[in-house]
């Protein structure tokens, strides 16, 4: 079983539409959650970092963490047609510093 | 403020040449990692350092892999010798701050192509 797994899509959404990208693993010392954005060619950009459950909001995303389940997703409000790029999840454990990245998400908004 | 800033964005060379990736991180950050990103494998990490001292190399895949930090503003990432199978883009990441886990921040890395 791989640690994360994360649907590569794509995603396709018409603009306005509220977008639900998710991610689970197994790994148990999986402790601080972050989702980044990756546009085609460029770096991961971070978007969200959270080491609860619950919910944490910021602007038009919203990242929901239930640890339990161990699931997280990453809610976009108001897409917009500059949201399309790949969405990668990633974990820190408590082990050690290397982040486990889910493979990412491919989310496409149309006009 | 500046970010991670990786030289060069593309490199293209044949096989059996030695390629040198280079990075400079964000001002003030103690941690600098070294992924690789591909299709098939998504984001590995291959190597991280902490104050310049390498802590974890293993996820470098063979010996033709090496990686310095020399000081608290400049990586390299060498492979010698190339081979086709290394062409993918390689991103440098630092992080830093108070207390642990910090969020990493990466570069926009270097496009890799062996021939």
């Amino acid at each position: 079983q791989k640690e994360v797994e994360q649907d590569p899509g794509p995603l396709s959404v018409p603009e306005g539409a509220i977008v639900s990208l998710n991610c689970t693993y197994s790994n148990s010392a999986f402790q601080y959650f972050m989702w980044y954005r990756q546009y085609s060619r460029k770096g991961p950009e971070l978007l969200m970092y959270t080491y609860s459950s619950g919910n944490k909001e910021d602007g038009r995303f919203t990242a929901q963490v239930d640890k339990s389940s161990k699931y997280i997703s990453l809610f976009i409000r108001d897409s917009q047609p500059s949201d399309s790029a790949t969405y990668l999840c990633a974990f820190y454990s408590n082990s050690g510093y290397a982040l486990n990245f889910g493979k990412g998400t491919s989310l496409l908004v149309t006009p | 403020d500046a970010g991670v800033i990786q030289s060069p964005r593309h490199e293209v060379t044949e096989m059996g040449q030695e390629v040198t990736l280079r990075c400079k991180p964000i001002s003030g950050h103690d941690y600098l990692f070294w992924y690789r990103q591909t299709m098939m494998r998504g984001l590995e990490l291959l190597i991280y350092f902490n104050n310049n001292v390498p802590i974890d190399d293993s996820g470098m895949p063979e010996d033709r892999f090496s990686a310095k930090m020399p000081n608290a503003s400049f990586s390299t990432l060498k492979i010698q010798p190339s081979e086709p199978r290394d062409s993918a883009v390689y991103f440098c990441a630092s992080s830093g701050g108070v207390g642990g886990y910090q969020p990493q921040h990466f570069g926009d890395g270097t496009r890799l192509s062996i021939l």
